[in-house]
């Protein structure tokens, strides 16, 4: 099964509405990291939580990392347009060699 | 922070042809550089972990003869795809990582090959 599991795989939301992408691991992590891209352009980093119950925000977007360091959740408030893009979560843990990634979140804001 | 470039942004080859693609660390030492590879609407792959001075560690499935990679210094990767075919079109992605203790990768802003 997959080591990093990602939900859902595609969401379209109407511009204004909340959103949440969760992020499970197999395994307990060391760091759970969020990244933002649009195909055919490079990761933009989003947020490094480390510890259990961490939770950060930047501008409308929050990510938090549950307490056994296993599942992480990353909120939208007030979607707008420019928050659409795939965003992928990345695990790095004693059960991973590398940074693993999950397959990614696809999400659509529509006007 | 940490800076990544790579180069070219993009590409153009006829089959048969080989093309390399360069992922420099602008600002810091990179011990090691990872390349990835993405498919349209997918996540990234691993292609191969590269430290610098040692060979490559490809991942299962990946080809090392076609996949060239030159880790000659601490700032500077390269990956070379020798004899592109069609199917090798696709988004290269070089991350960086150098800083000790913290795994955190900095990313290139990747290369678009099209094979022609």
């Amino acid at each position: 099964s997959q080591e990093l599991e990602q939900s859902p795989q595609s969401l379209i939301v109407q511009e204004g509405k909340n959103l949440t992408i969760n992020c499970t691991s197999s395994k307990t992590l060391y760091g759970l990291y969020w990244y933002k891209q649009k195909y055919g352009e490079g990761l933009i980093f989003l947020m490094m939580l480390q510890k259990g119950g961490e939770e950060k925000s930047h501008e409308k977007i929050t990510a938090k990392l549950d307490e056994k360091k296993q599942q992480s959740s990353l909120h939208i408030t007030a979607s707008q347009p420019s928050h659409a893009g795939i965003y992928l979560c990345g695990a790095d843990g004693p059960g991973y060699s590398t940074l693993t990634f999950g397959k990614g979140t696809m999400l659509l804001v529509s006007p | 922070g940490a800076v990544v470039s790579q180069h070219p942004s993009w590409v153009i080859c006829k089959s048969g042809t080989s093309v390399k693609i360069e992922c420099r660390s602008l600002d810091f030492q990179a011990t090691t550089m990872f390349w990835y590879r993405q498919f349209p609407k997918q996540s990234l792959m691993l292609m191969a972990t590269s430290n610098e001075g040692s060979k490559a560690t490809y991942e299962q499935g990946v080809e090392k003869d076609k996949f060239l990679i030159n880790h000659a210094s601490l700032t500077l990767s390269t990956l070379t795809v020798t004899s592109a075919h069609p199917e090798d079109s696709s988004f290269y992605i070089c991350s960086a990582n150098g800083l000790a203790g913290y795994n955190e990768q900095f990313f290139g802003p990747g290369t678009r090959l099209t094979v022609l």
